[in-house]
């Protein structure tokens, strides 16, 4: 499985975008990369998978050259709710294996 | 659609005492996964059921932690005895059979006193 590296933590205030970059040094031709979001007290939430390039959706942008080696997370414009611990999956989230959470990057959105 | 429930939310024992802690995943959900978060620790998986047979017990720490899905719907994962070191939060996900994402449940805090 490819290890992932990522911030222990960042910063940010309220109406900025925020980019959290993940390393993923070893992926795999097969591999996606997933972002799981996580409140406290709550269980974590998927938020966005991509293979290349460029994803978006309502909540996030997800970036990644062309070597695959690194992805970043972007959320435009961060609300108070959005503190949250952003974890970088590497795999596929078929839903039909387990999943491998590195530590996460938690943001923390002042106001 | 009702989203994976686990009960209860919290559990405080003492060591040496026994656990069960419940898990209800969406329903047709066929694939049913538990991890926990020990204090400090990353999420680590420790089974996958597909419907009612044990696909991957990989993760279970040891022959104290036993997990159960009858029938292929709510799934149980007792503990017993429990020891200090097994406090943490304990979660529950589910998903389709065919390609999709994975739904977790808001966890489970159990505390072993």
């Amino acid at each position: 499985l490819a290890k992932t590296t990522q911030p222990i933590s960042m910063d940010s205030y309220e109406g900025q975008e925020v980019n959290i970059t993940c390393s993923h040094n070893n992926i795999a031709t097969n591999d996606y990369i997933t972002w799981y979001q996580q409140f406290p007290s709550q269980g974590p939430r998927f938020i966005i998978q991509g293979y290349k390039t460029k994803v978006t959706n309502e909540v996030a942008s997800l970036f990644i050259p062309a070597d695959r080696k690194s992805s970043t997370l972007s959320l435009p414009r961060v609300s108070l709710s959005d503190t949250a611990v952003y974890y970088c999956l590497v795999g596929v989230d078929t839903g039909r294996r387990a999943l491998t959470f590195g530590s996460g990057t938690r943001l923390q959105v002042q106001p | 659609e009702a989203g994976v429930t686990q009960f209860p939310s919290h559990s405080v024992i003492e060591k040496g005492q026994t656990v069960t802690l419940r898990c209800d995943p969406i329903s047709g959900h066929d694939n049913l996964y538990w991890y926990r978060r020990v204090m400090g620790k990353e999420i680590k998986f420790l089974l996958h059921f597909v419907k009612e047979s044990k696909q991957d017990e990989s993760g279970m720490p040891n022959n104290r932690f036993l997990a159960e899905r009858t029938g292929g719907t709510y799934s149980t994962l007792k503990v017993q005895p429990a020891e200090l070191e097994d406090s943490g939060v304990y979660f529950c996900a589910s998903s389709p059979s065919f390609g999709t994402r994975t739904f977790f449940g808001p966890g489970t805090r159990l505390t072993v006193l």
